[in-house]
């Protein structure tokens, strides 16, 4: 079984650009969450979609935002990206949506963002 | 979001000694516990989870400890290897979404 994919795995882009990250989630997994990590503020939980709906939001500007498609691909874009949005961006997937059901997440690589 | 720390950033074992690698969450309403393991160039991989109910849940080689007395978190690794190696995270839920501890880097010394 693949898993959790992500494209591209690098990134470099500069100031007031925008960007488009592609998350595939495991096949037959309909929950797709995304989160920002980077050294100083760690792991920060962007959203969750499920069945093409955001269910779930962290506490990130609107300058991110996210969509779900039908096959459950998941796409997350930042518009007018800013240097502190230099980060990995994980995209992860699981069977559940409910936290607090087993939460068995399977992260993929992430895409490596810089921007100058 | 909430506080979830660690009492150590960076935490060096000997082969087969056990490792302990400790948490503290701020939210006493959180009620349910997930560790993470992550690999240099890889994603977090989920380990173990415990929910608020369970002060000890045990896996392969991994217990995880919850006293919410003190509202502390600890995964112990038994006999490490150096294939433990790796940046370990705690995470704690609040309502439905998860809040990630920055984490420690666990080396495991040959």
């Amino acid at each position: 079984k693949a898993g959790v994919t992500q494209t591209p795995r690098y990134l470099i882009k500069t100031r007031g650009q925008q960007v488009t990250l592609s998350c595939s989630p495991i096949s037959g997994h309909r929950s797709v969450s995304w989160y920002q990590q980077t050294p100083g503020q760690g792991l920060q939980f962007l959203f969750e979609y499920f069945s093409e709906t955001q269910r779930n939001k962290g506490n990130f500007p609107g300058r991110f935002s996210g969509r779900q498609f039908s096959n459950s691909r998941s796409e997350m874009n930042v518009s007018t990206l800013e240097l502190g949005d230099s980060a990995l961006y994980l995209c992860a997937s699981s069977l559940n949506t409910n936290v607090r059901a087993s939460y068995e997440q399977y992260f993929g690589p992430g895409t490596r963002l810089t921007v100058t | 979001g909430e506080s979830v720390g660690l009492h150590l950033p960076t935490l060096s074992v000997q082969e087969g000694d056990n490792s302990i690698i400790n948490c503290a969450y701020s939210n006493s309403a959180s009620d349910y516990f997930i560790w993470y393991k992550q690999e240099s160039g890889k994603g977090p991989q989920f380990i173990i989870d415990i929910r608020s109910n369970m002060d000890k849940r045990q896996g392969q080689r991994v217990t995880v400890l919850l006293n919410k007395t003190v509202k502390h978190l600890s995964l112990q690794i038994a006999a490490t290897q150096p294939g433990d190696s790796a940046v370990y995270f705690c995470a704690e839920t609040l309502g439905n979404n998860l809040f990630f501890g920055t984490g420690t880097r666990l080396t495991v010394i040959p």
